[in-house]
C-alpha cells in the first residue's frame, strides 16, 4: 500500500464547478501537509500548505483530519485553467524534511 | 534567474551509457534533494544532502546511481550503464532548512534511455 494514495482521476468537470479531492496517509508520524499542482510535463509547484484548522486562498480550500489521515482539496468556480494534475505530499519534519507525494489526481475543467 | 536550475532538460542515451546530471539549487538553501517521476506516478525520493552531506538514501537509489554536492552548493546525479527502466523525469529541489515548508523544484532533466 502507497504512504499517500488518490484517487487518480480524471475529474472532467465544466468551467464554473466545484470538485473536491481526496487523499489518504498512513504515516501517523506525518507533520506538514501540501497541495502541489503540476501541469503536463512541468514541475510541481506548491499551491497551498494545510493546516489542522483549515486554510483557504482564494477559490481554494484544503483540509486535514489528522484522527483520519485524510486531506481535502476544495476548488470553487474552476477555471480552464486549473486543468493540471493535483499531488497530494506529506513530510516527517524529523527525517530532513523528506516530501512523499501521492500518485496525483488529474483535473479536466472544460468549456 | 534565482530559481532551481537543472541541465540538461532532456537527456536521450543509450543503454549501457553513462549519464550525469547537474542541479543549482538557490543560493540561500542548505538542503537539496533529488526525486524521480515516471509517467501517471508522483514523484518519488531518492536522495537529499544537507550541505555537502549526503544524508539518506533511498532504496530505488541503486548501486548504479550516485549523487555528491561537493561543496554545498550545486549537486550531480550520475547513472552508470543506464537501463530503460531509468527513462524517467530527474527532479531537483532545494528548500531552506527542516521548516516543514515546501519545496522548489527544477525544471527537471528527462532521461530516456534507448
Amino acid at each position: 500500500r502507497k504512504e499517500v494514495e488518490q484517487d487518480p482521476g480524471p475529474f472532467n468537470v465544466p468551467e464554473g464547478a466545484t470538485v473536491a479531492f481526496n487523499c489518504t496517509y498512513s504515516n501517523s508520524a506525518s507533520q506538514s501537509f501540501f497541495w502541489y499542482r503540476q501541469d503536463c510535463r512541468k514541475e510541481p509547484k506548491l499551491l497551498m500548505s494545510v493546516y489542522s484548522s483549515g486554510n483557504e486562498d482564494g477559490r481554494f480550500t484544503a483540509q486535514l483530519n489528522r484522527a483520519s489521515q485524510y486531506i481535502s482539496l476544495l476548488i470553487r468556480d474552476s477555471k480552464l485553467s486549473d486543468s493540471a494534475t493535483y499531488l497530494c505530499v506529506v513530510a516527517h519534519n524529523n527525517a530532513g524534511n523528506m516530501l512523499t507525494f501521492g500518485g496525483g489526481t488529474r483535473l479536466m475543467v472544460k468549456p | 534567474d534565482t530559481g532551481v536550475s537543472q541541465n540538461p532538460r532532456h537527456k536521450i542515451t543509450k543503454r549501457g551509457q553513462n549519464v550525469t546530471f547537474r542541479c543549482d539549487p538557490i543560493s540561500e538553501h542548505n538542503r537539496l534533494y533529488w526525486y524521480r517521476q515516471t509517467l501517471g506516478q508522483g514523484p518519488e525520493f531518492l536522495t537529499y544532502f544537507q550541505n555537502e552531506a549526503q544524508l539518506e538514501k533511498s532504496r530505488l537509489l541503486s548501486d548504479r546511481f550516485s549523487a555528491e554536492r561537493p561543496k554545498g552548493s550545486f549537486s550531480t546525479l550520475e547513472i552508470q550503464r543506464t537501463e530503460q527502466g531509468d527513462s524517467a523525469m530527474y527532479l531537483c529541489a532545494s528548500s531552506l532548512g527542516s521548516q516543514g515548508t515546501g519545496y522548489t523544484f527544477g525544471s527537471g532533466t528527462r532521461l530516456t534511455v534507448v
